[in-house]
C-alpha cells in the first residue's frame, strides 16, 4: 500500500510555454502533498505544501505564479509550471502523507526545457 | 534552524562487508530522523525512522540506524551489503515544529562492488 504514481515521467518543452504534472495517491487519501525539487546531485528542496480544498503553502523564494498547484481532491495534486525556461529544467517530485510521520514519494518527473 | 549533513558524497563497499552512511544532524526539540534511499530517475523510497525509543532502529531491506544524541548522529549501517544497495541515500529531520516540512541532506552515493 501507500503507493504514489506521477505523470508524465518526463517532459521535454519549448521555452515558454507550461507543463503540467500530476501527483496521484492511488490506494490513499492524501490530505496533504508536497512538491519538492532536485537538481543533479543535489538533495531535494521543499518547494510548497498542497492541502486539498486550500491554497498551497509556498516556501521562501518559490514563485507562487510561476509554480501553479491545484489539490482538487484527495488522491490528486497537480503542478503547472508556467511559461517555462531552461532554468526550470530539473527532476520534480511529489510526496503524499497519509497520516502520521512519514510521506510516500512519487517516482518524479523530469523536465527539461529547451 | 533544522539541518541534516551527510559528510560523504560517496561510499564505496565491497559486497559482503559491512557498510555505514553518516548523517548528523542539528535541530531544536527532539529529532524526527530519517532515512530514504533513492534508485537512478525513482522517488525516495522509505528506509526506517527514529522517533522516540529504542537508539538503534530497525528498518527495511536489513538496514539499521544508529540514533546517538551526544554526537548528534544517526549513521545508516548494514552488516553484509548487496550489490542491489547500490544508491543514493538521504538522511533527513523533521521539523519538529512544522510536520510536514522535512529538511533533507545533500545524499550519499553507496556504491556496492561485487
Amino acid at each position: 500500500g501507500a503507493v504514489v504514481s506521477q505523470h508524465p515521467s518526463w517532459v521535454i518543452c519549448k521555452s515558454g510555454t507550461s507543463v503540467k504534472i500530476e501527483c496521484r495517491s492511488l490506494d490513499f487519501q492524501a490530505t496533504t502533498m508536497f512538491w519538492y525539487r532536485q537538481f543533479p546531485k543535489q538533495s531535494l528542496m521543499l518547494m510548497a505544501t498542497s492541502n486539498e480544498g486550500s491554497k498551497a503553502t509556498y516556501e521562501q523564494g518559490v514563485e507562487k505564479d510561476k509554480f501553479l498547484i491545484n489539490h482538487a481532491s484527495l488522491t490528486l495534486s497537480t503542478l503547472t509550471v508556467t511559461s517555462a525556461h531552461p532554468e526550470d529544467s530539473s527532476f520534480y517530485i511529489c510526496s503524499a502523507r497519509r497520516g502520521g510521520d512519514e510521506q510516500f514519494f512519487g517516482p518524479g518527473t523530469r523536465l527539461t526545457v529547451l | 534552524a533544522q539541518s541534516v549533513a551527510q559528510p560523504e558524497d560517496q561510499v564505496n563497499v565491497a559486497e559482503g562487508n559491512p557498510l555505514t552512511v553518516k548523517c548528523t544532524y542539528s535541530v531544536s526539540g527532539n529529532p524526527y530522523l530519517f532515512w530514504y534511499v533513492q534508485y537512478p530517475n525513482r522517488g525516495l523510497q522509505f528506509l526506517l525512522k527514529y522517533i522516540t525509543g529504542d537508539n538503534l532502529v530497525k528498518g527495511s531491506y536489513g538496514f539499521e540506524a544508529e540514533f546517538n544524541k551526544s554526537q548528534t548522529s544517526f549513521h545508516l549501517k548494514k552488516p553484509s551489503a548487496l550489490v542491489s544497495d547500490s544508491a543514493l541515500y538521504f538522511c533527513a529531520v523533521r521539523d519538529p515544529y512544522n510536520f510536514n516540512k522535512f529538511y533533507f541532506g545533500s545524499g550519499t552515493k553507496l556504491n556496492v562492488k561485487p
